[in-house]
């Protein structure tokens, strides 16, 4: 199976609610990526976090990772519509310092007006 | 600053035709990968370069060349098109080591091998 699995695969919230999607990763990774795509575009970065952090925020968002159990979280809170899109994580390999990056099949939100 | 620039955004061939995709950079990133994207699934590498000159081979690079000659451009070729290579198509770039490692992307490239 692929690295960086997100869970779950569909995620249907209503506006204001809160979001929360995860990322599990099998190998030594130099940091851990979350990706935004919305339908028929490219990818948007969202957030960086390295294997030394454990929590960070970015606005309405917030990344923890757990080396220990290779996993990630990404919330988001006070969730609005136009947050509707596809989330990847995507983890930097180790032994590229962390350029090459390899994805997981991505978590669809829909917040709902 | 234009970022990360593909081109086509669509293209429609022929089973056995070539063609190259274009991806062009003015970031002065020295790493550039290619991935495809096929329903419901993640992105997967194809090929990536660390600079000029430099390329190697990701999960899936069967059917696909790249070349790296200058820092900007990273093409990516299929040598001949089959049903199977029917996707779309990232290009991205970032920094290399000792840099910030955020992935940009283009806006892909929707390919249908008929």
């Amino acid at each position: 199976s692929q690295q960086g699995e997100e869970d779950p695969q569909a995620l249907s919230i209503q506006e204001g609610e809160n979001a929360t999607m995860n990322c599990s990763y099998k190998t030594s990774i130099n940091n851990l990526q979350w990706y935004r795509q919305n339908s028929g575009r490219g990818l948007v970065h969202l957030i960086l976090i390295r294997s030394n952090e454990r929590e960070k925020h970015s606005g309405r968002l917030r990344v923890t990772l757990d080396t220990s159990k290779k996993s990630s979280s990404l919330l988001i809170t006070a969730s609005r519509a136009a947050d509707t899109a596809s989330y990847f994580c995507a983890t930097g390999s180790l032994e590229t310092s962390g350029s090459r990056l390899t994805f997981g099949e991505g978590t669809q939100l829909t917040v709902n007006p | 600053n234009a970022g990360v620039t593909q081109t086509p955004k669509f293209q429609v061939l022929k089973t056995g035709q070539s063609m190259t995709l274009q991806c062009a950079q003015d970031m002065n990133h020295e790493y550039m990968s290619w991935y495809r994207q096929d329903p419901g699934m993640g992105l997967r590498l194809i090929h990536y370069s660390v600079g000029a000159g430099i390329t190697d081979q990701g999960e899936v690079p069967n059917g696909y060349n790249v070349s790296r000659s200058t820092t900007e451009d990273f093409p990516l070729r299929l040598l001949s098109a089959a049903p199977s290579q029917t996707s779309v198509y990232f290009c991205a770039s970032s920094y290399w080591t000792g840099r910030s490692t955020e992935a940009f992307f283009g806006q892909g490239t929707r390919l249908t091998v008929v």
